[in-house]
């Protein structure tokens, strides 16, 4: 049981190249959602998704893409990238609810991404 | 809307002391609340979670969490800090079908 997978770990990117952070998870979870972490502001939410096939924005969308194929998968994509999104991302999946309560959220380990 | 908030940056104290670290939430309907730690170039570790019940919560490695609805805080707590406790908190806030929202951490430190 490996949990939720993010790849790569660590990467460097061009300003205006485009790249895919990867995230699966093995848990069989509805949902998954996706985070950036900036010093002294938190995590905040980029995108989320509620199930397969269904997405919606977070705090903080504008110059990400994802799709919820399936439901161990969901990719972030960078579509330009900027030095603003110089960050950590984290990808974190929960059951969602279970008789009728909230479940905690399990986290990747991040990736940490420099744009130059 | 839903947030948190994290009033403190960083909070220090001795070992063998007990420790607090304070959070404050507001939403509408009824709060689930979490908190999380993060050590150094890792992920984030669940502790502990508030749905519903007593408020006093009691989580992982002797942490625990008051629950309080007519001061929205959610504060948390350990009798005695380790060392070994010293990382980054976060307390969190989901309501319904939301994701979790995060406040912005309180780092602890506890010196020998």
């Amino acid at each position: 049981n490996a949990g939720v997978t993010q790849t790569p770990k660590f990467q460097v990117l061009k300003t205006g190249q485009s790249m895919t952070l990867q995230c699966a998870q093995d848990m069989n979870h509805e949902y998954m959602s996706w985070y950036r972490q900036d010093p002294g502001m938190g995590l905040r939410l980029i995108h989320y998704s509620v199930g397969a096939g269904i997405t919606d924005q977070g705090e903080v969308p504008n110059g990400y893409n994802v799709s919820r194929s399936t439901t161990e998968d969901f990719p972030l994509r960078l579509l330009s990238a900027a030095p603003s999104q110089t960050s950590v991302y984290f990808c974190a999946s929960s059951y969602g609810t279970v008789g009728g309560r909230n479940t905690e959220a399990f986290f990747g380990q991040g990736t940490r991404l420099t744009v130059v | 809307a839903q947030s948190v908030a994290q009033p403190e940056d960083q909070v220090n104290v001795a070992e063998g002391n007990p420790l607090t670290v304070k959070c404050t939430y507001s939403v509408s309907g009824n709060p689930y609340l979490f908190w999380y730690v993060q050590y150094p170039n890792r992920g984030l570790q669940f502790l502990l979670k508030y749905i519903t019940g007593d408020n006093l919560v009691k989580g992982s490695y002797g942490f625990e969490a008051e629950f309080n609805k007519s001061q929205t805080s959610f504060h948390l707590k350990k009798p005695s800090a380790l060392v070994s406790d010293s990382a980054l908190y976060f307390c969190a806030v989901k309501t319904g079908r939301r994701a979790l929202t995060f406040g912005s951490g309180t780092r602890l430190q506890v010196q020998p």
